[in-house]
């Protein structure tokens, strides 16, 4: 069974402060994600990477940077927090399947709340 | 960009009535997946339709894809208690972007 993890499932932070949201993956999927969730609006692609080093913006990824120095970890940093960005943070991976499936396996979600 | 609708946003419904939630696009999508989260817990994933007209069933869910390829829908057939969460469809783009719908958040009245 793919399993994908997340640092911690509550977090809270003061507005500035630098925030590190880590993400592992164990079945060697190329592809990882972060989303953001918040009611009402579904989830939101903040940034994705298709290989170790490479990174693509999502629709949101201003106030947020990413890291991926292994295929299996994918980091994502705000680098000065603000209280806009509580929210709940969601990990996802992907890699190809049986029949074309590219069905995306998410970790638990990061609940982040900033003070 | 590419955007999919999904409707309603919240349905409430007594236990053993039916549920339909739908999902809309203007244009034409290669493929759609749907995704189930409890409350509480992480989206986890359904099924994926890529052919005109497919119907596919697990069990009390049916899922259709729409002969344009711009439409899918869900339907629960005499809900559960443990059909509770939100229920989300999304379009792959190229090989690696997701467009999701906004879900639709089912509860079900013991």
């Amino acid at each position: 069974d793919v399993k994908v993890t997340q640092s911690s499932r509550y977090l809270v932070k003061r507005t500035g402060e630098k925030v590190f949201l880590e993400c592992v993956q164990d079945m060697d999927h190329e592809n990882m994600f972060w989303y953001r969730q918040d009611p009402g609006l579904g989830l939101r692609l903040i940034y994705f990477s298709y290989d170790v080093k490479m990174k693509e913006k999502g629709d949101i990824p201003e106030g947020y940077s990413v890291s991926r120095e292994k295929k299996e970890r994918f980091s994502l940093i705000l680098e000065s927090a603000s209280t806009n960005q509580t929210s709940m943070y969601l990990c996802a991976s992907s890699g190809y399947r049986l029949a074309g499936t590219y069905e995306q396996y998410f970790g638990p979600g990061t609940r982040l709340t900033v003070t | 960009g590419q955007q999919v609708m999904q409707i309603p946003q919240y349905q409430h419904v007594q236990e053993g009535e039916d549920f339909t939630t739908y999902c809309n696009s203007s244009t034409t999508l290669s493929n759609i997946q749907w995704y189930k989260q409890r409350p509480g817990g992480h989206p986890v994933f359904l099924i994926q339709l890529v052919k005109s007209g497919e119907v596919k069933k697990q069990k009390r869910l049916t899922f259709q894809f729409g002969e344009a390829k711009k439409n899918s829908s869900l339907h629960i057939t005499a809900t559960q208690t443990t059909d509770v969460g939100t229920y989300f469809c999304a379009h792959l783009s190229g090989t690696y972007k997701y467009i999701f719908g906004t879900g639709t958040r089912l509860k079900v009245l013991a």
